[in-house]
């Protein structure tokens, strides 16, 4: 099955600096690459996703990239402000021919410092 | 609308007791999922529905029974669980793209279950 491994687990950055939070995965039939943000309480909120046939998309100061020859996908944060802070989890899914779910990286807990 | 709604928020059950979650969307989604969450560790899979058929089922002890009445609801029925199973139950809906996959999949808010 699918294995997705996420680095760092935790990462703190100044206010108003970016971020990035890197995941790998193993199954090249993967083709559906969301990530996640989870404030404490809250359920896992979809902030972008990508899937295999595009190498990159923006949403206004996120951005995820996608690498598939090297199985591994990024998301990028810009201008980050406190409200950033909280725990991204990046995930896969493979087609398998019809849904499937996703498998999730550990999860980094971002942590904005004003 | 990306709304998926789950019912109760919270829930206290005997490990005799049953007990039933339910989740609920209205974005015209084909598949629908449960996830279980613990403490600081990411959502793990247990059922996928697609089209209201159960198509993955991620070796989940029988104690836990899901069920797909319609399109639109997912329930899960609980049955002799353990204190071990308490978690977060996540329920998640998605589009289906038939062969191609899937795209955007949402979240519910969850239900918090404690097993005494």
């Amino acid at each position: 099955g699918e294995n997705v491994e996420q680095h760092p687990s935790t990462l703190s950055v100044q206010e108003g600096d970016s971020a990035v939070i890197k995941c790998t995965y193993s199954d090249s039939a993967s083709n559906y690459f969301p990530w996640y943000k989870q404030e404490l309480g809250k359920r896992p909120q979809l902030i972008i996703d990508i899937r295999s046939n595009v190498g990159e998309k923006k949403d206004q100061r996120i951005a995820v990239t996608l690498n598939k020859t090297a199985k591994h996908f990024s998301l990028h944060i810009t201008e980050t402000q406190p409200e950033d802070s909280a725990v991204y989890f990046c995930a896969a899914s493979s087609s398998g021919g019809g849904a499937d779910g996703l498998t999730f990286g550990k999860g980094t807990h971002l942590i904005i410092q004003p | 609308d990306t709304e998926v709604t789950q019912t109760p928020k919270h829930l206290v059950m005997g490990m005799t007791n049953k007990k039933s979650l339910k989740c609920e969307q209205h974005m015209g989604h084909r598949a629908m999922y449960w996830y279980k969450q613990k403490a600081k560790k990411p959502p793990e899979l247990m059922f996928v529905y697609s089209y209201e058929k159960l198509s993955i089922n991620e070796s989940v002890p029988s104690r836990f029974s899901p069920e797909c009445p319609n399109s639109s609801l997912l329930n899960l029925h609980l049955h002799a669980l353990q204190p071990e199973d308490s978690a977060l139950y996540l329920c998640a809906s998605s589009q289906a793209l038939g062969g191609a996959g899937i795209v955007g999949q949402y979240f519910g808010p969850g239900t918090r279950l404690t097993v005494t």
